[in-house]
């Protein structure tokens, strides 16, 4: 089942903006990951934050996340071409057992940078 | 630098066919997984192994099994290729951060560069 749900499916922005997407997911989490895909090509991770944290940056990446709504977002300023690809949010629910340890992925916002 | 190596990055194979796809890390991680990703769908778990000889079913696992008989290496087999097998399958890994006494978390996942498997 997927969790997270990314917002929204496709974001086109100029060179130099900032683009922001977001993440909605539904059961209590140990953390949150986001990741970003090439056209084509495996996913790499960018940032991963933790339940207990509030806010992250890296680089030109800052992550949000609001635990009692449920909900995160990924802010990548002053963006250029090479921004461009797929970005999906990751949750790792909470609990205990094997079937905690997934990591359930949204179906993606597709960022299109022009230059 | 680390790696997760998928054995091929495009392979056509026919309906009924026993389908191999071979996924190895170099990294020493307890976990790996197997996902496919299809266009609107996003990435699906079909299977995930938390230690040697381990699998747990993802939420996609019919038509599929695994195998983990050394810890960097994983499998994924498809017993009998069908047309809508048709996909990307992207395996990956990663540590597990110990949370407490009965818990654990996923750090983050290396993704190998993915596998576009056609069934025809």
């Amino acid at each position: 089942s997927q969790q997270g749900e990314e917002d929204p499916q496709a974001l086109s922005i100029q060179e130099g903006e900032n683009a922001t997407m977001n993440c909605s997911y539904k059961t209590s989490i140990n953390n949150l990951q986001w990741y970003r895909q090439n056209s084509g090509r495996g996913l790499v991770h960018l940032i991963l934050i933790r339940s207990n944290e509030r806010e992250k940056h890296s680089g030109r990446l800052r992550v949000t996340l609001d635990t009692s709504k449920k909900s995160s977002s990924l802010l990548i300023t002053a963006s250029r071409a090479a921004d461009t690809a797929s970005y999906f949010c990751a949750t790792d629910a909470s609990g205990s057992g094997a079937g905690s340890y997934q990591l359930t992925f949204g179906k993606g916002t597709k960022l299109s940078v022009i230059p | 630098d680390v790696k997760v190596t998928q054995s091929s990055r495009y392979l056509v194979k026919r309906t009924g066919e026993k389908v191999f796809l071979e996924c190895v890390q170099d990294m020493d991680h307890e976990n790996m997984f197997w996902y496919r990703q299809d266009p609107g769908l996003g990435l699906r778990l079909i299977y995930f192994s938390y230690d040697v000889k381990m699998k747990e079913k993802g939420d996609i696992p019919e038509g599929y099994s695994v195998s983990r008989e050394k810890k960097e290496r994983f499998s994924l087999i498809l017993e009998s290729a069908s047309t809508n097998q048709t996909s990307m399958y992207l395996c990956a890994s990663s540590f597990f951060f110990i949370q407490g006494a009965s818990s654990a978390t996923n750090e983050k996942l290396f993704f190998g560069s993915g596998t576009q498997l056609s069934v025809l």
